[in-house]
């Protein structure tokens, strides 16, 4: 089946900071999803992309949609402790029997230290 | 975005008992997916219904596995006989027409002992 590939694992930084993150596929998906993930709850979307090559931003977070549309990375610019957080990349399929369903990578775990 | 609620929000529950997590969507909401997440993984795809009939279902999936809309509102998944296995976060994520994404239910916590 489909398999995103989300690095890095987990990040270790100091608030402040900018954070990148980016997801890689073998296949094609016609949408890009950033979601964050706070302990006990749901996935909440961050960043939705719709076109290849289309950068977005939501504040203080910036997302792009690859070209191939096969890679996306995620950006957080002056992070703060609110930011803590597991990110997750998702992508959705758009047709046929697979329409809406969202494959989600592994995960990045951030930690952002006062 | 539009507010969906899970029921139970946890459940405790011994192997091989049946379990129905229920999940009531706000909108006119087309499309149901859910999905599970184990502690510490990554969130994964278990099925999708549209039109009162399942469009696909994962490996995950399986004979133990149902959902179905019993009174067009509610939208229910069923274990029929849990595993230790299936101990997890259960995701409701309704999609209605004209949105382009699916946004997640708070999710029950199923603890199978």
């Amino acid at each position: 089946g489909q398999q995103l590939n989300q690095s890095p694992q987990s990040m270790f930084i100091q608030e402040g900071e900018d954070v990148s993150m980016n997801c890689t596929s073998s296949s094609i998906f016609n949408t890009w999803l950033w979601y964050k993930q706070e302990p006990g709850e749901g996935p909440v979307l961050l960043i939705a992309l719709y076109k290849a090559g289309e950068l977005t931003s939501n504040g203080r977070l910036t997302a792009q949609f690859g070209i191939t549309r096969k890679d996306s990375f995620l950006n957080i610019s002056a992070s703060i402790p609110s930011d803590v957080g597991i990110y997750f990349c998702a992508g959705q399929n758009a047709g046929g029997t697979s329409y809406g369903k969202l494959t989600f990578g592994q995960g990045t775990i951030l930690t952002v230290h006062p | 975005e539009p507010e969906v609620t899970q029921t139970p929000s946890h459940q405790v529950t011994q192997m091989g008992q049946e379990v129905i997590l229920r999940c009531v969507p706000i909108s006119n909401h087309l499309y149901f997916y859910w999905y599970r997440q184990i502690l510490g993984q990554k969130v994964e795809f278990l099925v999708s219904f549209y039109n009162n009939e399942i469009s696909e279902k994962s490996e995950i999936f399986d004979d133990q596995f149902s959902v179905e809309r019993p009174d067009g509102s509610n939208f229910t998944l069923k274990i029929r006989s849990t595993k230790l296995e299936d101990s997890a976060m259960y995701f409701c994520a309704p999609q209605a027409p004209g949105e382009e994404t699916q946004y997640f239910g708070p999710g029950t916590r199923l603890l199978v002992l």
